[in-house]
């Protein structure tokens, strides 16, 4: 039962570098997104996903690109590293929700978190 | 876009004493609503949701919440709380379509011994 995994949980970067995170999930969501955790801020989304194929912007995009090639996947990308961008990052899953069917409630299942760091 | 508001940045209280934790939200279309606790160190975990039906919701670890709709509000609650509910406590919204959740700025509960 692996639910939302996220690779890798720590990085360190600096100022310019570019890198990806990874989330994947096996539950066979349709949806995916991903947050960025700032203390005092709660969570803000920076993009989602309603499908394979398909993504869309959040609150927060500027900085990072997305792809969903894949259902169980979603990444998330940062071409040009900046201190602004140091934040714990977390993906999420959801089934759309259908309050009528008891699985498909539409919670979010959220990965353990990816600690990025910006010098 | 919706806005959801928790009132209380932390909330210190001593151990089996009540607790209630507050959030509002701002919307004139049918939401769904959720509570979600952070552990130290790990991610969301569902607390409870409200999706139809009744305004008072039960989750887990004895946590209950209740929606009302004319103060837009839907405030956690537990009877006495642990020194294990310690953690951070994010209230959420969806719109209808569920495509995107917004979630309030968290409150941090404190249990004291």
């Amino acid at each position: 039962n692996a639910g939302v995994t996220q690779t890798p949980k720590f990085r360190v970067l600096k100022t310019g570098q570019s890198m990806t995170l990874l989330c994947a999930q096996d539950m066979n969501h349709e949806y995916m997104y991903w947050y960025r955790q700032d203390p005092g801020m709660g969570l803000r989304l920076i993009h989602y996903s309603v499908g394979e194929g398909t993504t869309a912007k959040g609150e927060v995009p500027d900085g990072y690109n997305v792809s969903r090639l894949k259902k169980q996947n979603f990444l998330l990308g940062l071409e040009s590293a900046a201190p602004s961008q140091t934040s714990v990052y977390f993906c999420a899953s959801s089934y759309r929700i259908n309050p009528y069917r008891t699985t498909n409630t539409g919670e979010l299942f959220f990965g353990e978190g990816s600690r990025l760091t910006v010098l | 876009a919706q806005s959801v508001t928790q009132l209380d940045s932390q909330v210190p209280v001593f151990e089996e004493a009540p607790v209630e934790l507050r959030c509002n939200y701002s919307s004139s279309v049918s939401v769904y609503l959720f509570w979600y606790v952070q552990y130290p160190n790990q991610g969301l975990q569902l607390l409870l949701k409200y999706l139809s039906g009744s305004t008072l919701v039960k989750g887990i670890n004895g946590f209950e919440a209740e929606f009302n709709k004319s103060q837009t509000s839907f405030h956690l609650r537990k009877p006495s709380v642990h020194i294990s509910d310690t953690a951070e406590y994010f209230c959420a919204v969806s719109d209808g379509a569920g495509n995107q959740f917004y979630f309030g700025t968290g409150t941090s509960l404190t249990v004291i011994p």
